[in-house]
């Protein structure tokens, strides 16, 4: 069973930031925090991982709560292209219990 | 660099018929794992293998079955197809002493079982 919550869907208008949360308050000390997302007829896509600390890529800024019980992935300026479905994910130290929940569905408006 | 390359692409079966979906990993990768998506779900873990061995699995049954050869690649076999198994099947790659950086998929088989 997916050890995530998700709000099912948000909408951002193109070129502006969107926070998208998740709580994950059953988070043991060695689980890894990841984000997925999967456009249509696509496989998942990494955007980004972390642990404790705050992560930044090209693709997007992971903000975890100093309790570990919650993260926020940040994506900077929204475009059309990053319309998906986001999924937050907990997984162990070796990549196991890998389990997706049902994700956010992020719209992007022009 | 290949990603994770799966084949075929697409396949409609017959109900009460079997088959197999495989899966060549990412190059480096050692590990791999299965996944079903259903429409509008997220995906549905099956079994990871590593070392040829099924390592972990999920609430699926055993008519869902997976070989991992030397070469790392996978194979996933379904027996005794019923409706319900239509889905994209997901296929997901990674290196088990890296496995905190996550898996890398591939774009998936959709299966249509009629």
């Amino acid at each position: 069973d997916a050890k995530t919550t998700q709000p099912n869907s948000m909408e951002s208008n193109e070129e502006e930031p969107v926070h998208l949360p998740c709580n994950h308050s059953t988070i043991s000390g060695t689980d890894y925090i990841h984000w997925y997302r999967q456009l249509p007829s696509q496989g998942p896509e990494y955007v980004i991982h972390g642990l404790t600390s705050n992560v930044n890529n090209r693709m997007a800024s992971l903000a975890i709560a100093e309790d570990r019980k919650s993260s926020t992935l940040i994506l900077h300026r929204a475009t059309l292209r990053d319309a998906a479905v986001y999924y937050c994910i907990l997984s162990g130290n070796y990549g196991q219990n890998f389990v997706f929940g049902p994700g956010t569905r992020l719209s992007v408006l022009p | 660099d290949a990603g994770v390359t799966q084949s075929p692409t697409h396949l409609i079966k017959t109900r009460g018929q079997q088959v197999t979906l495989r899966c060549s990993p990412k190059s480096g990768h050692d590990t791999v794992s299965w996944y079903q998506q259903a429409l509008g779900q997220g995906p549905q873990f099956i079994f990871q293998y590593y070392e040829e061995e099924e390592r972990q699995r999920g609430n699926f049954p055993d008519r869902f079955s997976g070989h991992q050869f030397p070469n790392y690649s996978s194979e996933l076999n379904v027996n005794a197809l019923l409706l319900g198994d239509s889905a994209l099947y997901l296929c997901a790659s990674s290196l088990v002493a890296e496995g905190r950086h996550g898996y890398t998929f591939g774009s998936g088989t959709r299966l249509t079982v009629v």
